[in-house]
């Protein structure tokens, strides 16, 4: 059975700090989808990124980047010079190709940028 | 309105009462989701819906009852619901069909508070 684990269950730092949150994921397919999501306090969760199993470039936008290392099973998450509408809970979730549209998520990482 | 709705936003219930929670998505999506919030554990998916269809149900008690009338709208009856039940209740919809490759969109959730 799959499974996502987030370690860190609350990160703070300054603003303009870089700061990187963790996912470590398991799964027995070949072939899988890894995501990121955030929830702000609001609620809802929003979609960040997708990165597939055979794709494990690095990629980058703007302040967030994220790596993805199969050999580890990691895809870590993140925010360059952080601003403090980065606080937020984020979740990684792994999503099977034989999953029946089922994501698999992490407990999250709350993380609080101090002005 | 655009993406997914929620309503109502907040609910108080006894454990006597009988109520619904509605979501709408209004992106043309042929799956849809609810999940189950509590605090500091994983966000729990109770049930999924691909073309109107309950495709899972993750032993989830029957006091909880799904509904999918259509694709765009999905309902969770509750009745008799315990303490324990209280939590944010998230619903969610995606193009399914994809093997797992297409992302979620989130509603802001219902925050549910059984006395």
């Amino acid at each position: 059975a799959q499974k996502v684990t987030q370690a860190q269950t609350e990160i703070s730092v300054v603003e303009k700090e870089d700061v990187t949150l963790d996912c470590v994921y398991e799964t027995r397919d070949t072939t899988y989808y890894l995501f990121w999501y955030k929830q702000p306090p609001s609620g809802e969760l929003v979609f960040l990124i997708r990165r597939n199993s055979f794709d494990e470039q690095n990629e980058i936008s703007g302040r967030y980047s994220w790596n993805f290392q199969k050999s580890t099973s990691s895809f870590n998450f993140t925010i360059t010079a952080s601003q403090v509408v980065d606080s937020a809970v984020y979740f990684c979730a792994l999503s099977e190709a034989k999953g029946n549209e089922k994501l698999t998520f992490g407990t999250g990482t709350r993380l609080t940028i101090i002005p | 309105e655009t993406g997914v709705t929620q309503t109502p936003r907040h609910l108080v219930m006894g454990m006597t009462n009988k109520k619904s929670l509605k979501c709408e998505q209004h992106l043309g999506h042929n799956a849809m989701y609810w999940y189950k919030q509590s605090a500091k554990k994983p966000l729990e998916l109770m049930f999924v819906y691909s073309l109107e269809e309950r495709v899972e149900n993750n032993s989830v008690p029957s006091r909880f009852s799904p509904e999918c009338p259509n694709s765009s709208h999905l309902f969770l009856h509750l009745h008799t619901l315990q303490p324990e039940d209280s939590a944010l209740y998230l619903c969610a919809s995606s193009q399914s069909g994809t093997g797992g490759y297409n992302e979620q969109f989130f509603g802001p959730g219902t925050r549910l508070t059984v006395l």
